[in-house]
């Protein structure tokens, strides 16, 4: 069965700084997805970030990029420019690419602080 | 864009009583799915439809149970409710061949007095 691990439960980064999530998981597939979800206190799912296991090149959305590393199967999320409203529980989350409706599973999550 | 809606929103019950949480897909998605979260937790998979037919089943108890229906609407029945029942309950939907994503709706927070 596949695992996501998310060692820290919880980070604090500056305001305009930069922060990075780290993400490892456990998977014998070679075809899946790799998502980081962002959940703010009003509790709602927001896809950051996607990243296609076949594909060798980083996600980026805006301030947000990945580090993808399929070997070392570990999949870190970077925040560049912090912002306020990027305070939030993140997720990491995997899902397999094999059959179509494929549940995702999700990592215990990591609690980011933005400090002003 | 029209996204996943849930109903209710919000819902209060009493212990031993039942409920019913509703998830209305995006247009054309062929698969449903059901994540309960408790406080301070991350979401776990109860149960996915894929075409209206039950496709994968997770960490469900046996007093919930759920279905989809014809117009792709999917219900989740929860009965003899527990106060550790009391949680967000996520619905998403997904569509064969798109990029992968779940999307989700905004959760129908349950709680159990």
């Amino acid at each position: 069965a596949q695992t996501v691990t998310q060692s820290q439960p919880e980070m604090s980064v500056q305001e305009a700084e930069t922060v990075t999530l780290s993400c490892t998981y456990d998977t014998s597939e070679s075809d899946y997805y790799l998502f980081w979800y962002k959940q703010p206190p009003s509790r709602q799912m927001i896809l950051v970030i996607r990243q296609e296991a076949y594909k060798q090149q980083n996600a980026t959305e805006n301030r947000f990029s990945v580090n993808f590393q399929k070997a070392a199967k570990s999949f870190s999320l970077k925040i560049s420019d912090s912002q306020l409203g990027d305070a939030a529980m993140y997720f990491c989350a995997y899902r397999s690419g094999g059959n179509r409706d494929d549940k995702i599973i999700f990592g215990k999550g990591t609690r980011l602080h933005i400090l002003p | 864009a029209a996204g996943v809606i849930q109903s209710p929103r919000h819902l209060i019950k009493e212990k031993r009583e039942t409920a019913t949480l509703k998830c209305y897909p995006i247009p054309r998605h062929d698969t449903v799915y059901w994540y309960q979260q408790g406080p301070g937790q991350d979401p776990q998979f109860l149960i996915s439809f894929y075409e209206k037919m039950q496709s994968d089943k997770g960490s469900i108890p046996d007093r919930f149970s759920a279905q989809q229906f014809s117009d792709y609407h999917s219900e989740l029945n929860m009965s003899s409710l527990e106060l550790g029942d009391s949680a967000l309950y996520f619905c998403a939907s997904s569509v064969t061949g798109d990029t992968g994503e779940l999307f989700f709706g905004e959760g129908s927070r349950l709680t159990v007095l």
